[in-house]
Protein backbone atom coordinates (compact mmCIF):
# COMPACT_ATOMS: atom_id res chain seq x y z
CA UNK A 1 0.00 0.00 0.00
CA UNK A 2 0.87 3.62 -0.20
CA UNK A 3 1.79 4.09 -3.28
CA UNK A 4 2.79 7.16 -4.91
CA UNK A 5 2.86 7.31 -8.97
CA UNK A 6 4.58 9.97 -10.97
CA UNK A 7 4.61 10.50 -14.18
CA UNK A 8 6.44 11.03 -16.88
CA UNK A 9 9.71 9.88 -15.93
CA UNK A 10 11.96 11.36 -18.11
CA UNK A 11 11.27 14.88 -20.33
CA UNK A 12 13.51 16.20 -22.77
CA UNK A 13 11.62 19.57 -24.62
CA UNK A 14 12.87 22.58 -26.04
CA UNK A 15 13.65 25.67 -24.27
CA UNK A 16 10.11 27.49 -24.09
CA UNK A 17 8.16 24.79 -23.68
CA UNK A 18 5.74 24.28 -20.73
CA UNK A 19 5.89 20.69 -18.91
CA UNK A 20 3.58 19.39 -16.93
CA UNK A 21 4.47 16.83 -14.20
CA UNK A 22 1.55 14.33 -11.97
CA UNK A 23 1.82 12.86 -8.64
CA UNK A 24 -1.06 10.64 -7.79
CA UNK A 25 -1.70 9.02 -4.68
CA UNK A 26 -2.69 5.81 -5.65
CA UNK A 27 -4.16 3.96 -2.75
CA UNK A 28 -4.72 6.49 -0.16
CA UNK A 29 -5.85 10.31 -0.16
CA UNK A 30 -3.27 13.17 0.53
CA UNK A 31 -4.56 16.39 1.51
CA UNK A 32 -0.97 17.81 1.48
CA UNK A 33 1.53 16.83 -1.30
CA UNK A 34 5.08 17.84 -1.73
CA UNK A 35 7.47 18.94 -4.43
CA UNK A 36 10.97 19.01 -4.38
CA UNK A 37 13.69 19.58 -6.95
CA UNK A 38 17.19 17.56 -6.91
CA UNK A 39 20.27 18.84 -8.75
CA UNK A 40 23.38 16.67 -9.61
CA UNK A 41 25.20 15.20 -6.35
CA UNK A 42 22.96 17.39 -3.90
CA UNK A 43 20.06 16.96 -1.75
CA UNK A 44 16.67 17.35 -2.42
CA UNK A 45 15.18 20.54 -1.63
CA UNK A 46 11.38 21.81 -0.66
CA UNK A 47 10.06 23.65 -3.25
CA UNK A 48 6.44 24.08 -2.49
CA UNK A 49 3.71 22.51 -0.50
CA UNK A 50 0.30 21.69 -2.15
CA UNK A 51 -2.78 21.76 -0.27
CA UNK A 52 -5.56 20.04 -1.75
CA UNK A 53 -8.33 22.99 -2.97
CA UNK A 54 -6.07 25.91 -1.81
CA UNK A 55 -3.31 27.78 -3.30
CA UNK A 56 0.06 25.93 -2.60
CA UNK A 57 3.42 27.19 -0.17
CA UNK A 58 6.36 28.28 -2.25
CA UNK A 59 9.77 28.52 -0.28
CA UNK A 60 11.83 31.39 -0.82
CA UNK A 61 13.27 31.87 -3.96
CA UNK A 62 11.00 29.48 -5.60
CA UNK A 63 9.17 31.39 -8.17
CA UNK A 64 4.71 30.54 -8.07
CA UNK A 65 4.62 31.64 -11.90
CA UNK A 66 7.10 29.54 -13.16
CA UNK A 67 6.38 26.99 -10.92
CA UNK A 68 2.26 26.71 -11.11
CA UNK A 69 0.72 23.79 -8.64
CA UNK A 70 -2.66 22.75 -8.46
CA UNK A 71 -4.34 20.09 -6.04
CA UNK A 72 -7.57 19.54 -7.24
CA UNK A 73 -8.65 16.46 -5.87
CA UNK A 74 -7.25 14.08 -3.00
CA UNK A 75 -5.19 11.89 -4.63
CA UNK A 76 -3.76 14.55 -7.70
CA UNK A 77 -1.11 17.50 -7.34
CA UNK A 78 0.28 18.80 -10.52
CA UNK A 79 3.78 20.74 -10.87
CA UNK A 80 3.82 22.81 -14.01
CA UNK A 81 7.07 24.61 -15.40
CA UNK A 82 5.85 26.88 -17.44
CA UNK A 83 8.19 28.80 -20.47
CA UNK A 84 10.86 26.26 -19.17
CA UNK A 85 14.82 27.49 -19.56
CA UNK A 86 17.87 24.97 -19.47
CA UNK A 87 18.45 26.10 -16.21
CA UNK A 88 15.06 24.84 -14.80
CA UNK A 89 16.65 21.33 -15.82
CA UNK A 90 17.06 19.05 -12.69
CA UNK A 91 15.09 15.81 -10.51
CA UNK A 92 11.94 17.09 -9.68
CA UNK A 93 10.32 14.96 -7.11
CA UNK A 94 6.73 14.58 -5.34
CA UNK A 95 5.60 13.41 -1.64
CA UNK A 96 2.38 12.30 -0.21
CA UNK A 97 1.22 11.52 3.46
CA UNK A 98 -1.88 9.98 4.50
CA UNK A 99 -4.45 11.89 5.79
CA UNK A 100 -4.71 9.97 9.29
CA UNK A 101 -2.25 9.27 12.18
CA UNK A 102 1.10 9.60 12.40
CA UNK A 103 2.31 7.98 8.99
CA UNK A 104 5.21 8.14 6.85
CA UNK A 105 5.67 10.41 3.25
CA UNK A 106 5.87 8.63 0.24
CA UNK A 107 7.59 9.31 -2.95
CA UNK A 108 7.32 8.91 -6.21
CA UNK A 109 10.03 7.50 -8.56
CA UNK A 110 10.73 11.34 -9.78
CA UNK A 111 11.32 13.48 -13.45
CA UNK A 112 14.37 14.09 -14.87
CA UNK A 113 13.86 17.59 -16.67
CA UNK A 114 16.02 18.37 -19.56
CA UNK A 115 15.61 21.77 -21.37
CA UNK A 116 18.03 22.12 -24.46
CA UNK B 1 14.28 26.19 10.25
CA UNK B 2 15.16 22.62 11.45
CA UNK B 3 19.09 21.54 10.65
CA UNK B 4 19.96 18.26 9.53
CA UNK B 5 23.87 17.18 9.72
CA UNK B 6 24.55 13.60 8.42
CA UNK B 7 28.09 11.66 8.93
CA UNK B 8 29.65 10.57 7.54
CA UNK B 9 29.24 12.87 3.84
CA UNK B 10 31.41 9.62 2.22
CA UNK B 11 32.17 6.21 2.62
CA UNK B 12 33.91 3.32 0.94
CA UNK B 13 33.64 -0.24 2.29
CA UNK B 14 34.81 -3.74 1.28
CA UNK B 15 31.99 -5.83 0.71
CA UNK B 16 30.80 -7.95 3.81
CA UNK B 17 32.10 -4.83 6.13
CA UNK B 18 29.35 -3.03 8.55
CA UNK B 19 29.20 0.27 9.11
CA UNK B 20 27.00 3.45 10.88
CA UNK B 21 25.26 6.32 9.69
CA UNK B 22 24.53 9.47 11.57
CA UNK B 23 21.95 11.65 11.53
CA UNK B 24 21.55 14.94 14.00
CA UNK B 25 18.77 16.94 13.98
CA UNK B 26 18.49 20.35 16.11
CA UNK B 27 14.80 20.08 17.37
CA UNK B 28 12.86 17.97 17.95
CA UNK B 29 10.58 15.97 15.24
CA UNK B 30 7.78 13.50 15.07
CA UNK B 31 8.85 11.89 11.92
CA UNK B 32 12.10 10.69 10.95
CA UNK B 33 12.63 8.83 8.08
CA UNK B 34 15.64 7.06 6.33
CA UNK B 35 15.99 6.48 2.84
CA UNK B 36 18.41 5.21 0.11
CA UNK B 37 18.70 6.49 -3.36
CA UNK B 38 19.16 4.31 -6.52
CA UNK B 39 21.58 5.60 -8.78
CA UNK B 40 18.23 5.88 -11.24
CA UNK B 41 16.80 8.61 -8.54
CA UNK B 42 14.24 6.31 -6.84
CA UNK B 43 14.19 6.89 -2.81
CA UNK B 44 13.43 3.71 -1.63
CA UNK B 45 12.43 4.33 2.29
CA UNK B 46 14.54 2.22 4.32
CA UNK B 47 12.61 3.13 7.68
CA UNK B 48 9.77 5.46 9.15
CA UNK B 49 11.76 5.68 12.95
CA UNK B 50 10.74 8.79 14.69
CA UNK B 51 11.89 7.13 18.29
CA UNK B 52 13.05 3.54 19.27
CA UNK B 53 14.98 0.88 17.16
CA UNK B 54 13.83 -1.04 14.28
CA UNK B 55 15.49 -4.34 12.51
CA UNK B 56 15.02 -5.05 8.26
CA UNK B 57 16.98 -7.67 7.36
CA UNK B 58 20.74 -6.38 7.35
CA UNK B 59 19.61 -3.32 7.73
CA UNK B 60 18.44 -1.42 11.22
CA UNK B 61 18.14 1.97 13.16
CA UNK B 62 17.78 3.70 16.10
CA UNK B 63 16.40 6.98 16.83
CA UNK B 64 17.38 8.58 20.28
CA UNK B 65 14.58 11.64 20.02
CA UNK B 66 15.53 13.21 23.52
CA UNK B 67 19.53 13.40 22.13
CA UNK B 68 18.08 14.26 18.77
CA UNK B 69 20.09 11.63 16.99
CA UNK B 70 19.07 8.41 14.58
CA UNK B 71 21.89 5.94 13.27
CA UNK B 72 21.57 3.39 10.31
CA UNK B 73 23.13 0.25 10.72
CA UNK B 74 24.70 -1.82 7.40
CA UNK B 75 26.14 -5.13 8.21
CA UNK B 76 27.77 -7.51 5.63
CA UNK B 77 27.50 -4.46 3.16
CA UNK B 78 26.62 -5.73 -0.28
CA UNK B 79 27.59 -3.94 -3.95
CA UNK B 80 23.81 -3.59 -4.16
CA UNK B 81 23.66 -1.33 -1.02
CA UNK B 82 25.73 1.32 -3.26
CA UNK B 83 23.85 5.01 -3.30
CA UNK B 84 23.19 7.95 -1.04
CA UNK B 85 21.46 7.17 2.27
CA UNK B 86 19.16 10.34 3.41
CA UNK B 87 17.74 11.02 6.89
CA UNK B 88 14.99 13.07 6.17
CA UNK B 89 13.08 14.74 9.55
CA UNK B 90 9.76 16.62 10.02
CA UNK B 91 8.03 18.52 12.86
CA UNK B 92 4.86 16.96 12.51
CA UNK B 93 3.11 14.82 10.07
CA UNK B 94 1.79 17.78 7.95
CA UNK B 95 5.19 19.84 7.91
CA UNK B 96 7.85 18.41 4.90
CA UNK B 97 10.35 16.35 5.29
CA UNK B 98 13.55 18.43 5.63
CA UNK B 99 16.20 15.99 3.98
CA UNK B 100 20.30 16.10 5.09
CA UNK B 101 23.02 16.27 2.43
CA UNK B 102 23.02 12.77 2.49
CA UNK B 103 26.33 9.60 2.53
CA UNK B 104 27.83 8.58 -0.38
CA UNK B 105 28.41 5.27 -0.02
CA UNK B 106 30.64 2.52 -2.12
CA UNK B 107 30.71 -1.02 -1.57
CA UNK B 108 33.46 -2.31 -3.64
CA UNK B 109 33.79 -6.22 -4.08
Amino acid sequence: GAVVSQHPSWVICKSGTSVKIECRSLDFQATTMFWYRQFPKQSLMLMATSNEGSKATYEQGVEKDKFLINHASLTLSTLTVTSAHPEDSSFYICSARQRVGNQPQHFGDGTRLSIL
Amino acid sequence: GIQVEQSPPDLILQEGANSTLRCNFSDSVNNLQWFHQNPWGQLINLFYIPSGTKQNGRLSATTVATERYSLLYISSSQTTDSGVYFCAVAFSGNTPLVFGKGTRLSVIA
